[in-house]
């Protein structure tokens, strides 16, 4: 399969905990975009790279966020010091430049803080 | 600011009959709209776009139609099947949010045998 995959794809932990997400893109595609989603709604828009460099932050991502792609490959996403609405799903997606709203899923982790 | 919305959350269809799936947006500036499907346990699937400076665009057995008047965008189905069941959103990008995308809350369209 050469679509996008994260893992884990569920993650329940305590509050206050750190966890921390990966996310590889489809290999040709140059730009890759974090979203979260909560249930009944749609996803909204986190951070996005292209290659190495992190481009735009949403407000959403708190100072307790962090996203990485150090290779322009892989993504990693931390949350520190997690809080009970921090439960959803995180989604990530990538693209190329051009043609840049096309975006392909990946399957998201969920993450449940207890 | 910018809204993406549908107007109906929950859609229900009997096997066979052509499904309309409905969306409001807010933003003029938008260059592109895009339809997704979500099933169950899965991240969106893309289905298919328009342009802003198109009115309609087909696909296999969908159809998409963009009135830019009163900003509406419609995602046809034609003889929908069970695995057409699912979420369904539309998505808005401006080119100059770099393929950002804003989305709506979701349609369920569920297909009845």
């Amino acid at each position: 399969d050469t679509g996008v995959s994260q893992n884990p794809r569920h993650k329940i932990t305590k509050r206050g905990q750190n966890v921390t997400f990966r996310c590889d893109p489809i290999s040709e595609h140059n730009r890759l975009y974090w979203y979260r989603q909560t249930l009944g709604q749609g996803p909204e828009f986190l951070t996005y790279f292209q290659n190495e460099a992190q481009l735009e932050k949403s407000r959403l991502l708190s100072d307790r966020f962090s996203a990485e792609r150090p290779k322009g490959s892989f993504s990693t996403l931390e949350i520190q010091r997690t809080e009970q609405g921090d439960s959803a799903m995180y989604l990530c997606a990538s693209s190329l430049s051009s043609g840049a709203h096309t975006q392909y899923f990946g399957p998201g982790t969920r993450l449940t803080v207890l | 600011g910018e809204s993406v919305g549908l107007h109906l959350p929950t859609l229900s269809v009997q096997e066979g009959d052509n499904s309309i799936i409905n969306c409001a947006y807010s933003n003029s500036a938008s260059d592109y709209f895009i339809w997704y499907k979500q099933e169950s346990g899965k991240g969106p699937q893309f289905i298919i776009d328009i342009r802003s400076n198109m009115d309609k665009r087909q696909g296999q057995r969908v159809t998409v139609l963009l009135n830019k008047t009163v900003k509406h965008l419609s995602l046809q189905i034609a003889a929908t099947q069970p695995g057409d069941s699912a979420v369904y959103f539309c998505a808005e990008t401006r080119s100059i949010n770099a393929g950002k995308s804003t989305f709506g809350d979701g349609t369920t369209l569920t297909v009845k045998p």
